[in-house]
């Protein structure tokens, strides 16, 4: 149980282009979603909180107007990189919070992005 | 959430226990600590949380000083499928949800 899906896997994006990242829980019903970027090397690094049915709370230095989040429904979660830039390359990861338990937290196979 | 210090790289022999150290110092009474590994280029894998008492589970156990300001996460068979960064975090679980990762113990297991 507690399995997350990312889609895709990996994309390959022209600059300036915009990408979608798709966030599932399949086997559980996930209120609050997270989004993470990781650089090589680096940790992991929170860049917003997406609650169902209500706008995503951004990390500060995050610019909300370039990463949209839509949460429209318990099991999916969208991050769209707009006007997408090669600085914008890294590998992004979401998380669900399954509620049910002491407030574990379930991660998603990551999404690895290059911006050309 | 409380700060956690961890060794940057341990090394393992395969087949023997890894136990992998970590500093919670200034941890509150309502903080858990949690215990999430990354293996390259994947998503983090939650392994074992626990509050004050020792938990054990398929994967790992957790021991957890009487104190509560270190912890020590121990994969009983080290294999060269556990090498990746493990991450200990330390967090309460109600009204504040933030899994914030600090920079975790890179396990090289060595056949």
């Amino acid at each position: 149980g507690a399995v997350v899906s990312q889609h895709p896997s990996w994309v390959i994006c022209k600059s300036g282009t915009s990408v979608k990242i798709e966030c599932r829980s399949l086997d559980f019903q996930a209120t609050t979603m997270f989004w993470y970027r990781q650089f090589p090397k680096q940790s992991l690094m929170l860049m917003a909180t997406s609650n169902e049915g209500s706008k995503a709370t951004y990390e500060q230095g995050v610019e909300k107007d370039k990463f949209l989040i839509n949460h429209a429904s318990l099991t999916l979660s969208t991050l769209t990189v707009t006007s997408a830039h090669p600085e914008d390359s890294s590998f992004y990861i979401c998380s669900a919070r399954v509620a049910e338990s002491t407030d574990t937290q379930y991660f998603g196979p990551g999404t690895r992005l290059t911006v050309l | 959430d409380a700060k956690t210090t961890q060794p940057p790289s341990m090394d393992c022999a395969e087949g023997r226990a890894a136990n992998l150290p970590c500093n919670h110092s200034t941890i509150s009474g309502n903080e858990y600590v949690y215990w999430y590994r990354q293996i390259h280029s994947q998503g983090p894998q939650y392994i074992i949380h626990g509050l004050k008492n020792n938990e054990t589970n398929e994967m790992a156990s957790l021991i957890i000083t009487e104190d509560r300001k270190s912890s020590t996460l121990i994969l009983p068979h080290a294999t060269l499928r556990d090498t990746a960064v493990y991450y200990c975090i330390v967090r309460v679980t109600r009204g504040y949800q933030k899994v914030t990762f600090g920079t975790g113990t890179k396990l090289q297991v060595i056949p």
